[in-house]
């Protein structure tokens, strides 16, 4: 139930063209869902992120749908550039009653643009 | 403004050495994070710290242990390096537990 499952694997995608990526998950305690992107040799950054309150927040060529009662998420990439070629996490925050409030990362997505 | 150095980049040890990883902050935050990464598993939590002189085991604790004497500073120490400990390490930062984790360049250990 702590588990957050991502698809594709790996995605090629040409330049110009939508990138997807699928997340899902179980725990319906999940109260925040960032995305992090990671360029090779480079530790994860924040790209954008959602609260389950909101369907859709968009940032530039980045989009986050939401739907919660599917408990699903998904990041589209809009006009995808070479420069997009990363590694993308999808993520969630369940909060605890400890002091720190557990963040599931799923496995990753290989993002490939080509020209 | 560095944000959050590791060091070194790469190490090679052989089964049963002992390493100390050492993660830097410039940005005052209180939570420190040290992940590992491993193809096809995402990024799991091996130990936190929520303040100087605090620490706290993570999802995959087993064979590692941390010290947070500075505010700063977060280590992680590998006593009886196994080949299983093979991976890329990643020290992260929050202000607080919101998030978000700004991560350092990682620092890639081989087991041999």
């Amino acid at each position: 139930q702590q588990q957050v499952k991502q698809s594709p694997q790996s995605l090629i995608v040409q330049k110009g063209g939508i990138s997807i990526i699928n997340c899902a998950y179980e725990n319906t305690a999940f109260d925040y869902f960032p995305w992090y992107q990671q360029f090779p040799g480079k530790g994860p950054a924040l790209l954008i992120a959602i609260r389950p309150d909101v369907s859709e927040k968009k940032e530039g060529r980045f989009t986050i749908s939401f739907n919660k009662s599917a408990k699903q998420f998904s990041l589209h990439i809009m006009d995808s550039q070479p420069g997009d070629s990363a590694t993308y996490f999808c993520a969630a925050r369940s909060p605890m009653k400890t002091s720190y409030d557990k963040v599931i990362f799923g496995p990753g997505t290989s993002l490939s643009v080509i020209p | 403004n560095a944000g959050v150095t590791q060091t070194p980049k790469f190490r090679v040890l052989k089964t049963g050495q002992s390493m100390t990883l050492l993660c830097a902050q410039d940005m005052n935050h209180e939570y420190m994070y040290w992940y590992r990464q491993d193809p096809g598993m995402g990024l799991r939590l091996i130990h936190y710290s929520v303040g100087e002189g605090t620490t706290a085991k993570g999802e995959v604790p087993d064979g590692y242990n941390v010290s947070r004497l500075k505010k700063q500073n977060f280590l992680l120490g590998l006593e009886s390096a196994a080949p299983s400990q093979t991976s890329v390490y990643f020290c992260a930062a929050a202000r607080d537990r919101h998030l978000p984790l700004h991560f350092g360049n990682g620092t890639r250990l081989t087991v041999t």
